[in-house]
């Protein structure tokens, strides 16, 4: 089975920063890599599909990229409302499986 | 509008056993396939299950398989997970999601979420 590690597991950040997470697969999953935010007791929202595919809506500070089997999620410019908890989550075979989640809070 | 609604989580008691629903709408229910996704309290996100659209193919992880059931009926927009021998760690909020496209493994409309709590 293809398990999945995030780092850092949490980050303090300041509005306007740059938050970079990292998400690493134990195989290669190609593209089939997605992104979603969670504020507490909320359903996840979906923000990057296919690795760096911006759902509609989602604003462009977010952005997905890949290499080889490491995945990262960028915000350029992180704003008040993307405190959250941030899932990367492998679709690229059964079992599917989420990320342990990066906890972006306030520094 | 897409709108997913889980319904009947509740209390029960270890070795028991509960019904999820989710009803769907605002979209071809019958041309997506469909996902649970549990989340035990204060943890992360588990993927627990997947169902085809047609119902034909379904997937299990590891911690669930033998004793939860996922199915639908597509002619009333729903999506079910059978739930027996039900165990304390079992313990979370439950959510359906729909998957983003009819090819796609990423999921964009998800359900409000039930709570599930597996106590004596």
């Amino acid at each position: 089975d293809i398990q999945m590690t995030q780092s850092p597991s949490s980050v303090s950040a300041s509005v306007g920063d740059r938050v970079t997470i990292t998400c690493r697969a134990t195989q290669a999953i190609s593209s089939w890599l997605a992104w979603y935010q969670q504020k507490p007791g909320k359903a996840p929202k979906l923000l990057i599909s296919a690795a760096s595919s911006l759902q509609s809506g989602v604003p462009s500070r977010f952005s997905g990229s890949a290499s080889g089997t490491d995945f990262t999620l960028t915000i350029s410019s992180l704003q008040p409302e993307d405190f959250a908890t941030y899932y990367c989550q492998q679709g690229n075979s059964f079992p599917f499986a989420f990320g342990p989640g990066t906890k972006v809070d306030v520094k | 509008e897409v709108q997913l609604l889980e319904s009947g989580g509740g209390l029960v008691q270890p070795g028991g056993s509960l019904r999820l629903s989710c009803a769907a709408s605002g979209f071809t229910f019958s041309t997506y396939a469909m996902t649970w996704v549990r989340q035990a309290p204060g943890k992360g996100l588990e993927w627990v299950s997947t169902i085809s659209t047609s119902g034909s193919t379904t997937y299990y992880a590891d911690s669930v398989k033998g004793h939860f059931t996922v199915s639908r009926d597509n002619s009333k927009n729903t999506l079910y997970l059978q739930m027996n021998s039900l165990r304390a760690e079992d313990t979370a909020i439950y959510f359906c999601a729909k998957a983003y496209t009819t090819s796609s493994r990423a999921f964009d409309y998800w359900g409000q979420g039930t709570l599930v709590t597996v106590s004596s």
